[in-house]
């Protein structure tokens, strides 16, 4: 699977958008880009996938470039309960040679929502 | 996630004696991986099962260490003569075995702590 780059901290405003990006330069066609998040010790949390379309759902929208290098994870209202550690993950799909792959966590982003 | 169940939530074993974590899938699910996760570190992949089958077992320790997921009943990952460095928080995650390329949900993690 792919490496991922993200910034280790971020702060930002109460009830603004909070912008995470991520950097898999390395990522190839066949690989998916999560997002998850960590709430203070608590079991890991999805947020979204997506293979090279925007995607959006009720807890955030996915912005990946088009040349699939990079990408951003958009919490449009944030609020202090979203103050985590998000993690930007890249992992192939599933495959008749490797079956169902575990999604491999680095040290994520901190964010800090502050009121 | 009310999905994926993780007991006991917290555990306390003197240094030699045996832990036991069980992991009960979302319902349906056949595919169940354990993660660990030591005190401010990130989450770090140990196993993953299939029904019966230990698919990737690349990131558990050989010795002490063992998982199952039998045809009936939880996954359990099983930690023999416990020592202080296995203290830490034990997170299980399942994904069903449909589609391309789905999410895991994870558990809320079992704390064992040794003492």
């Amino acid at each position: 699977d792919a490496k991922t780059t993200q910034p280790p901290s971020m702060d930002c405003a109460e009830g603004r958008a909070a912008n995470l990006p991520c950097n898999h330069s390395t990522i190839s066609g066949n690989e998916y880009v999560y997002w998850y998040r960590q709430i203070h010790s608590q079991g890991p949390q999805y947020i979204i996938h997506g293979l090279k379309n925007n995607e959006t759902n009720e807890m955030a929208s996915l912005i990946i470039t088009e040349d699939r290098k990079s990408s951003t994870l958009i919490l449009p209202h944030a609020t202090l309960r979203d103050t985590a550690v998000y993690y930007c993950i890249v992992r192939v799909g599933r495959s008749m040679d490797t079956g169902r792959r575990a999604l491999t966590f680095g040290s994520g982003t901190r964010l800090q929502v502050q009121p | 996630n009310a999905g994926v169940m993780q007991n006991p939530r917290h555990l306390v074993r003197r240094r030699g004696q045996e832990a036991r974590l069980r992991c009960s899938p979302v319902k349906g699910h056949s595919h169940v991986y354990w993660y660990r996760q030591l005190p401010e570190e990130g989450l770090k992949f140990m196993v993953y099962l299939q029904k019966e089958n230990i698919i990737d077992e690349s990131g558990m320790p050989k010795e002490r260490f063992s998982a199952e997921f039998p045809k009936e009943g939880p996954s359990i990952l099983r930690i023999q003569q416990v020592v202080r460095g296995d203290s830490a928080a034990y997170f299980c995650a399942s994904s069903p075995d449909r589609g391309q390329n789905t999410e895991a949900f994870f558990g809320q993690g079992t704390r064992l702590t040794v003492v």
